[in-house]
């Protein structure tokens, strides 16, 4: 079974701050990790995603994220935040042996606010 | 871009009602799914199809639910007999492979 744990329901920043969001996951198998962006009224978009090769990867509007086995993370970070990064974000991991690539398991969201 | 199209935006129902959530999948796509958010909670895998067929379907997934594609653009999600506890965000999702495409959602509420 998969599982996906993001630490702070809630993340608060100021513009041009870094911004960290944390993500942990456990699987019994290789994981494909991603994360998804959440605007109001909007459905999830794909920020980034981690299959194999490079740990760190870089997605959309700055966003980049590390793959740590060791650590079974996959920390979100932005160096500076700007009010447009205002959103959910969820993690989320697939099970890389399955059979469906789409079978999703997603952490609890963390809301990020940013403060002028 | 193409997108994952969901309608109708907010769908309001009586307990034990039967209702229809529809989608339009990306048009080169293979895969679909459902997926569910009851507010406040985590979103949840609920099935996924495949070549007219379910492939894998979770627990919630019961005898309740169906899915179908009835023509070459729509799928489709049934609830039978709403419940109270089915009131949630539903997310329908396409995707070629790894990357899954999720439409805005319909929001359903049972009364």
């Amino acid at each position: 079974a998969q599982s996906v744990t993001q630490l702070g329901s809630h993340v608060s920043v100021s513009e041009g701050a870094l911004v960290l969001l944390r993500c942990n996951y456990s699987s019994s198998v290789p994981p494909y990790l991603f994360w998804y962006v959440q605007y109001p009224n909007q459905g999830l978009q794909l920020l980034l995603k981690y299959t194999t090769g490079a740990t760190l990867v870089k997605g959309i509007n700055g966003f980049e994220a590390e793959f740590k086995k060791s650590e079974t993370s996959f920390h979100l970070t932005k160096p500076s935040a700007h009010m447009s990064d205002a959103a959910e974000y969820f993690c989320a991991v697939s099970n890389a042996g399955g059979t469906s690539y789409g079978k999703l398991t997603f952490g609890q969201g963390t809301i990020l606010t940013v403060h002028p | 871009e193409p997108e994952v199209t969901q309608t109708p935006s907010h769908q309001v129902t009586q307990m034990g009602q039967e209702v229809i959530l529809r989608c339009v999948p990306i048009s080169n796509h293979l895969y679909f799914y459902w997926y569910r958010q009851i507010l406040g909670q985590k979103v949840e895998f609920l099935v996924s199809f495949y070549n007219n067929e379910i492939s894998e379907k979770s627990e919630i997934f019961d005898d309740q639910f169906s899915v179908e594609r009835p023509d070459g653009s729509n799928f489709t999600l049934k609830i039978r007999s709403t419940k109270l506890e089915d009131s949630a965000m539903y997310f329908c999702a396409s995707s070629e492979l790894l990357v899954v495409n999720f439409g805005a959602g319909t929001r359903l509420s049972v009364l």
